[in-house]
């Protein structure tokens, strides 16, 4: 597609459920990053992926928070047992080559706002 | 730890107008990026301008300059004629030469007047 696509774009689940969110990169980006950001807030990274490896989670606020990417494309952010802590939007972007290099930008999706009741 | 502050939570400027946004840094590397992203109500962060810490000449966007600092590590963004479609949050960010990472101010909320 022509930019990062992010899948639900709303996602309402229960404390306690699984969750999985969706974000197919634009085609061809090596790089792919998460974010979370808390309402009102600005973004916090979560983790960092070039192609299928994921080389920085440093991010992600506990271990039931856990992302793949396994065919270096599309990745899935999943949240086990969620918690009202974690809702908030989850934002993707990425970058055309890796390391995280600043002469390719990064390019955002809409992020899907998830809210636990 | 780096931090970026952005110390105006909401700004508002008339139409047309020029209004200044604030962001200051902390950072002991030399080698580092400033940017300045726009979130619309869509929620996608749109790059609006971007700053190497070695060029020492500001960066301009058409109607988007910046106003880059670095013995006070501020980086401030001036748009000029101020158009309605300029409404968004705006958010500073750093990143470091040495990581993966973007770090992240507040934002500032900029409302225009018509």
């Amino acid at each position: 597609g022509a930019g990062v696509s992010q899948s639900p774009r709303y996602k309402v689940a229960k404390r306690g459920q699984d969750v999985a969110l969706r974000c197919d990169p634009i085609s061809g980006h090596v790089s792919l990053f998460w974010y979370q950001q808390a309402l009102g807030q600005g973004p916090e990274f979560l983790t960092y992926f070039q192609n299928e490896a994921q080389l920085d989670k440093s991010g992600l606020p506990s271990d039931r928070f856990f992302a793949e990417r396994p065919e270096g494309s599309v990745s899935t952010l999943k949240i086990q047992r969620t918690q009202q802590e974690d809702s908030a939007v989850y934002l993707c972007a990425s970058s055309l080559v890796g390391g995280g290099l600043i002469n390719q930008p990064q390019h955002f999706g809409d992020g899907t706002r998830l809210s636990i009741l | 730890a780096q931090t970026v502050t952005q110390s105006q939570p909401e700004m508002s400027v008339q139409e047309a107008e020029t209004v200044t946004l604030s962001c200051t840094y902390d950072t002991s590397e030399s080698d580092y990026y400033l940017f300045w992203y726009k979130q619309p109500p869509s929620r996608q962060m749109i790059l609006v301008i971007r700053q190497e810490a070695y060029k020492q000449q500001n960066a301009t966007e058409n109607r988007f300059s910046v106003n880059f600092q670095k013995a006070a590590k501020s980086f401030s963004l001036k748009i000029s004629d101020s158009q309605l479609g300029d409404a968004a949050m705006y958010f500073c960010a750093q990143h470091m030469d040495s990581n993966y990472q973007l770090i992240w101010g507040a934002g500032t909320k900029l409302i225009i007047k018509p």
